[in-house]
C-alpha cells in the first residue's frame, strides 16, 4: 500500500517558467511533510519542509503547499532554472515521530529546458 | 562540518553471502536512519538508531541488522544476501527530531 504517491513520474518545464511538483498522501497520522532532490550518484538532499499545522512555507525560489482536507502537497518552483532539473521526492512522517520513520513518494523527474 | 559520508561506493557481491555497509553521520547529529532504494522507487526505511539504541523499524527481515557506535557513526549488516537486495542503500542523520540529512549512497550489486 503505497501511503504517499507521486503520480506524475516526470514534468518538463521552460527555463523562467514556474514548475509544479505535486504529491498526495493517504495516511492522516502524517504530520510532517518534506521534499528531497536527488541527482544522480548523489542521496538526497532536503529542500524544505512543512508540518501539519501550516498550509504554505516558504524558502527563496520553494514554497510548498499543504492541503490537509484534500491530502495533498505541492512544491512550487518560481523561476524554475536548468540547475533545477533533478528527481523530486515528497516524504512524510507520523505524529510524534518527526525525525523518524520518513515514507518516500516514488519521485518525480523534473526537467528545466533552457 | 562534515557532511554525512558513506562507504564503500560500489560493491558486489554473491547471493548468500553477508555485506556490511558503513555511515559517519553530520557532524552533532545523534540519529542514524538507513534506506534502501530500489531502482526507480523512493527510499525505503529499513531502521533508525537513536544514541546506540534502535529506535523504530521498517518492514523489513532480520537478517537486516544494525549498529551505531558511540561516536554516532554506524553499520548496515545483511546476512544471506538475495538478488532482490541489489539496490542503492542510503544513510540518513538527523539531531533528534530534525530534518534528515543523507549521505551519496553504496550501491550493492548482487549477483
Amino acid at each position: 500500500d503505497q501511503q504517499v504517491k507521486q503520480n506524475s513520474p516526470s514534468l518538463s518545464v521552460q527555463e523562467g517558467r514556474i514548475s509544479i511538483l505535486n504529491c498526495d498522501y493517504t495516511n492522516s497520522m502524517f504530520d510532517y511533510f518534506l521534499w528531497y532532490k536527488k541527482y544522480p550518484a548523489e542521496g538526497p538532499t532536503f529542500l524544505i519542509s512543512i508540518s501539519s499545522i501550516k498550509d504554505k512555507n516558504e524558502d527563496g525560489r520553494f514554497t510548498v503547499f499543504l492541503n490537509k482536507s484534500a491530502k495533498h502537497l505541492s512544491l512550487h518552483i518560481v523561476p524554475s532554472q536548468p540547475g533545477d532539473s533533478a528527481v523530486y521526492f515528497c516524504a512524510a512522517s507520523a505524529v510524534g515521530n518527526q525525525g523518524g520513520k520518513l515514507i518516500f513518494g516514488q519521485g518525480t523527474e523534473l526537467s528545466v529546458k533552457p | 562540518e562534515t557532511g554525512v559520508t558513506q562507504s564503500p561506493t560500489h560493491l558486489i557481491k554473491t547471493r548468500g553471502q553477508q555485506v556490511t555497509l558503513r555511515c559517519s553521520s553530520q557532524s552533532g547529529h545523534n540519529t542514524v536512519s538507513w534506506y534502501q532504494q530500489a531502482l526507480g522507487q523512493g527510499p525505503q526505511f529499513i531502521f533508525q538508531y537513536y544514541r546506540e539504541e534502535e529506535n523504530g523499524r521498517g518492514n523489513f527481515p532480520p537478517r537486516f541488522s544494525g549498529l551505531q557506535f558511540p561516536n554516532y557513526s554506524s553499520e548496515l549488516n545483511v546476512n544471506a544476501l538475495e538478488l532482490d537486495d541489489s539496490a542503492l542503500y542510503l544513510c540518513a542523520s538527523s539531531l533528534g527530531t530534525t530534518e534528515q540529512y543523507f549521505g551519496p549512497g553504496t550501491r550493492l550489486t548482487v549477483t
